[in-house]
Order: C-alpha cells, then structure tokens, then sequence
C-alpha cells in the first residue's frame, strides 16, 4: 500500500512567490494533518482536517498561511506571500480515528 | 502548553546496550505514543500506550506511563546501529498529536 504521498519533495522559491505543497493522504483515513517542523520550533501542528472539514486551525501562523481538503484524497497548504521565515520541512499526515498517525516523507521549503 | 520534554536531549551508546528516553507532559491526556525520525525522513509511529495503561512492550521496545508524574519513558533494549534517530513522544486529548522536543540516539558499532 501507498503511504502518504507528498509533493514536491524539495521546493526552492523567492520571498513573496506562492508556494503551494500536496499531500494525498492513506485510502480509507478519515482525518488529516499538516505539521511544520524546524530546528528552533520543533514539530508543530498547523491545521488539521476530519472527514474533509478543517477542525483545528489555530496552529496556522497567520493569514499567509491556507489549507484546503477538496476531497478526501487530497489536500493542499498554501503561502502567500511566502517569507524567508516559513523556511522548514513540512509534513502531511493521515490517521484513522485517534490512532496512530502516518507521515509522509514532508516537503523541504527553502524561501530565499 | 501541552508540549512535552524529552529527556536527554541526546544520547550516544554502543551497539548492543539499552537506551532510555524519557518525556513529561503538562496537561491531561487519552494516550501517549512514540515516534521516530531517521535524518531527512518522516516521523515513523512506533507505539501507543494509552492513559490507562502503565506498561506496554512491542519487540525490543517497552514503554512506561506514570499519569500521576506525567511521565513516559521508552527503552530499546539490545541497541542496533540502525536505531539510529530521534525519539519523539507526542501526548494526545483529542484528535490532535503534540509532540515533545525529542531524543537523538547515537548507537554506535
């Protein structure tokens, strides 16, 4: 079986270019996770997403930051504009109820 | 904050030892689980153990509870140099996963 699934794996971009990162999470989860995870912050949660309604937002940094899961096999963050600041490893999870939460292999994010 | 600490922050051994790690918490929780982070890779699930639970084993994993300390600590047993990582513990109430700082473990041959 397919894992979570991640794109672009590494994503090298300008400040104040629109960044836009994909996960596809496991067949069958109902719930959905995007973690950002850097050297000083650790792994934080930003938003996470249950049955395709976003249920808890309030780990996204701000207003640049958006999320979105059309269907339950896809989702999207968003930065507009990005900043050097949201330079950092972002990973997609998904789960199954409250259970055990399976990573992807996150995207690397270099803002320059 | 429900974040939790890991303990140490690294740890460098020999093939063939144990390693503890160790996490506490601040608030209430349903369960705690252990993950790990080879470099450059994603967070792996590697056991839960929920708040009613005070000890639980999988392989050369054990793992303790102690609600009243709020506290958890992992040991592998029997340490291999592909061991090699970082531990986290993350504590859970609802349906999302906060995740402590973490452990490096070094084994070494």
């Amino acid at each position: 079986d397919a894992g979570v699934i991640q794109s672009p794996r590494h994503e090298v971009t300008e400040m104040g270019q629109e960044v836009t990162l994909r996960c596809k999470p496991i067949s069958g989860h109902n719930s959905l996770f995007w973690y950002r995870q850097t050297m000083m912050r650790g792994l934080e949660l930003l938003i996470y997403f249950n049955n395709n309604v976003p249920i808890d937002d309030s780990g996204m940094p701000e207003d640049r930051f958006s999320a979105k899961m059309p269907n339950a096999s896809f989702s999207t963050l968003k930065i507009q504009p990005s900043e050097p600041r949201d330079s950092a490893v972002y990973f997609c999870a998904s789960s199954l109820v409250r259970d055990e939460q399976y990573f992807g292999p996150g995207t690397r994010l270099t803002v320059t | 904050s429900q974040q939790g600490e890991e303990d140490p922050q690294a740890l460098s051994i020999q093939e063939g030892e144990n390693a503890t790690m160790n996490c506490s918490y601040k608030t209430s929780i349903n369960n705690l689980q252990w993950y790990r982070q080879n470099s450059g890779r994603g967070l792996v699930h590697l056991i839960l153990i929920r708040s009613n639970e005070r000890e639980k084993h999988s392989g050369r994993l054990r793992v303790t509870l102690d609600t009243s300390k709020k506290s958890s600590s992992l040991l592998i047993t029997a340490s291999r140099a592909a061991d090699t990582a970082s531990y986290f513990c993350a504590t859970t109430l609802t349906a999302r996963l906060t995740f402590g700082t973490g452990t490096r473990l070094q084994v070494t041959l």
